[in-house]
């Protein structure tokens, strides 16, 4: 079945450590997205992705940085920089950039102690 | 920039009854897309309908439509016959030149 997948679905960490969240997606999707949820806030972009080896900030993009070396894969490192890890992550993705619906994975709910 | 309001955090509806969510949003845009997502407590971001600026007639997917009124920048989204799967987090989103989330609505229907 095509979708995407995001592990671990829990995660933990201690503070000052870096931590990768992984997404993969076998839907020959072009855009790839990470969103991080906090409660009452909804989502918020933090990167995305239009093709292979280019990415660009979304609104919260401090503390974290990505890759995308393949088109199936886009991790997110969460760095000892970012203030306030601690939150529920999803990773999105669709077939172009513009006027299509976004696919969700299951998210990562890390926390940070 | 763009906003998406969603002016009720919480609802509850009684089983088999009709909800209606709210949803306004903000943009100089002129062609955008509209959508509604449901996220239940599994937290898996489910798609429930989307709605095209350029067609007037409202969406409907099965139990769930939108009323969507461009002019007033408004698009709530009617679910009828509510059942206890209904129960969820819904989320207004914007698609214009990026995708803008509201902050959701949780519904909760009951038996």
């Amino acid at each position: 079945d095509g979708g995407i997948t995001q592990s671990p679905k829990y995660l933990f960490r201690k503070e000052g450590q870096n931590v990768t969240l992984s997404c993969e997606q076998n839907l020959n999707h072009d855009a790839m997205y990470w969103y991080r949820q906090d409660p009452g806030q909804g989502l918020r972009l933090i990167y995305y992705s239009q093709i292979v080896n280019d990415f660009q900030k979304g609104d919260i993009a401090e503390g974290y940085s990505v890759s995308r070396e393949k088109k199936e894969s886009f991790p997110l490192t969460v760095t000892s920089a970012q203030k306030n890890p601690t939150a529920f992550y999803l990773c999105a993705s669709t077939p172009g950039a513009g006027t299509y619906e976004q696919y969700f994975g299951p998210g990562t709910r890390l926390t940070v102690t | 920039a763009q906003t998406v309001t969603q002016s009720q955090p919480e609802m509850s509806v009684q089983e088999a009854e009709t909800v209606t969510l709210s949803c306004t949003y903000d943009t100089s845009e002129s062609n955008y897309y509209l959508f509604w997502y449901k996220q239940p407590p599994s937290r898996q971001m489910i798609l429930v309908i989307r709605q095209e600026a350029y067609k007037q007639q409202n969406a409907t997917e099965n139990r769930f439509s939108v009323n969507f009124q461009k002019a007033a920048k408004s698009f709530s989204l009617k679910i009828s016959d509510s059942q206890l799967g209904d129960t969820a987090m819904y989320f207004c989103a914007f698609l214009g030149y990026k995708l803008t989330f509201g902050k959701g609505t949780l519904l909760t229907v009951n038996p």
